[in-house]
């Protein structure tokens, strides 16, 4: 079965960086689109970033662009989401997840979630 | 602000029937299908429609979506203690290049 493991999340300062990883298992990943979703505290759900299967593509939420890279590596079945300039409003529970379809679309196929803390 | 628009709350009482909506525009619902989650607080969001209309296996049949023009709606019938979450809606916005979530709305059973 599908399965997406984060991993990266920790406490970190005001403009420092961080980088997450997601593990992935149980289809070929290396022929689906992937996502990052983030939620922060007591909020709704918040799309970040996604990626083609082959990496070709990517986009990113407005408030991540120039900030975050979402790259992947096909080989080792990872995706990884680098995140620099962090602010407090970056922080939440980020979540991989994987579209129903290989195309793309919105998820279908969650992780667990790693928590990003922004703090002094 | 989300630009799919949820009520933020809902209520009925066991064995009701609750319809929540989800209304955009033609640039991604009105073009796009769309998801919805379950979320109990804590957790990871979990699927219970794709594509509109359709469940996921273990998502049993009093669960349903549908989509009309720009807007959708997810239907919980024989409402159950178990069914207390948050639900969000989500589609892919063809103007944004990019997923959009609905507000959230919290189900409350009475």
């Amino acid at each position: 079965q599908v399965q997406l493991v984060e991993s990266g999340g920790d406490v970190v300062q005001p403009g420092r960086s961080l980088r997450l990883s997601c593990a992935a298992s149980g289809f070929t990943f290396s022929t689906y689109a992937m996502h990052w979703v983030r939620q922060a505290p007591g909020k709704g759900l918040q799309w970040v970033a996604f990626i083609s299967y082959d990496g070709s593509k990517k986009y990113y939420a407005d408030s991540v662009k120039g900030r975050f890279t979402i790259s992947r590596d096909n080989s080792k079945n990872t995706l990884s989401l680098q995140m620099n300039s962090l602010g407090y409003e970056d922080t939440g529970v980020y979540y991989c997840a994987r579209p129903i379809f290989n195309y793309g679309g919105p998820p279908g196929y969650w992780g667990q979630g790693t928590l990003v803390t922004v703090s002094s | 602000q989300s630009v799919l628009t949820q009520p933020p709350s809902a209520s009925g009482t066991p064995g009701q029937r609750v319809i929540i909506s989800c209304s955009g525009s033609s640039s991604n619902i009105g073009s796009n299908p769309v998801n919805w989650y379950q979320q109990v607080p804590g957790t990871a969001p979990k699927l219970l429609i794709y594509s509109s209309n359709q469940r996921p296996s273990g998502v049993p049949d009093r669960i349903s979506g549908s989509k009309s023009g720009t807007s959708a709606s997810l239907a919980i019938s024989g409402l159950q203690s178990e069914d207390e979450a948050d639900y969000y809606c989500a589609t892919w916005d063809d103007s944004l290049n990019g997923v959009l979530f609905g507000g959230g709305t919290q189900l409350t059973v009475l």
